[in-house]
């Protein structure tokens, strides 16, 4: 059974750094990019970033580009998001997803429950 | 980057049909280099889970009522058949090259 599953998130305050894991299972790790994705509280679905199955290419949204980070450890079936200067617009629950390919390029087949940041002061 | 444009809300009763689009750009939707596309169903309170992909492509286990399609900038997901289990949420994906990704504002559908 394949599944993915969150840790890392809490309250931080502005400014402050985060680390965000996600752990796989139930399938072979490194034939699937992957992907983050968030959902501010009441809002949609907002990509952030996006990694290829051998972590050599990602892509990030304008929002969080320069301050998140997306890389995997395929030894540890691991994949993370590294968040640095959190702001208050960064609160949402963070999910992650495994992409249909190799790639991080199309579609998601499935997703963590997701764990949630709140940045606050 | 921007949003692609969805309706706020679409609704329908069991049995008929609803199409929700999706409207983007020549650099996302509309690119003649990749069709990437995909629709995500999301309930309350829970994760979402693709329905659609590559434009037209349906995942194992996803009913054939839902069906996906694409016509210049604009992309449109088709559920025939409304059930009342199909109230949800449905946002769609694309491509938007440099390895990104944008997604649509989402859609309540109500049966």
């Amino acid at each position: 059974e394949v599944q993915l599953v969150e840790s890392g998130g809490g309250e931080v305050r502005p400014g402050e750094s985060l680390r965000l894991s996600c752990t796989a299972s139930g399938f072979t790790f490194d034939a699937h990019g992957m992907t983050w994705v968030r959902q501010a509280p009441g809002k949609g679905l907002e990509w952030v970033s996006g990694v290829n199955w051998n972590g050599r290419t990602t892509g990030h949204s304008d929002s969080v580009k320069g301050r998140f980070t997306i890389s995997r450890d395929n030894a540890r079936n691991s994949l993370f998001l590294q968040m640095n200067s959190l702001r208050v617009d960064d609160t949402a629950i963070y999910y992650c997803a495994r992409a249909i390919t190799v790639t991080a390029v199309v579609g998601f087949d499935y997703w963590g429950q997701g764990t949630l940041v709140t940045v606050s002061s | 980057q921007s949003a692609l444009t969805q309706p706020r809300s679409v609704s329908g009763s069991p049995g008929q049909s609803v199409t929700i689009s999706c409207t983007g750009t020549s650099n996302d939707i509309g690119s003649y280099d990749y069709n990437y596309v995909s629709w995500y169903q999301q309930y309350p309170g829970k994760a979402p889970k693709v329905m659609i992909y590559d434009v037209s492509n349906r995942p194992s286990g996803v009913s054939n009522r839902f069906s996906g399609s694409k016509s210049g900038n604009t992309a449109s997901l088709t559920i025939s058949g409304l059930q009342a289990e199909d109230e949800a949420d449905y946002y769609c994906c694309s491509y938007a090259g440099n390895y990104t990704q944008l997604f649509g504002g989402g859609t309540k559908l109500t049966v």
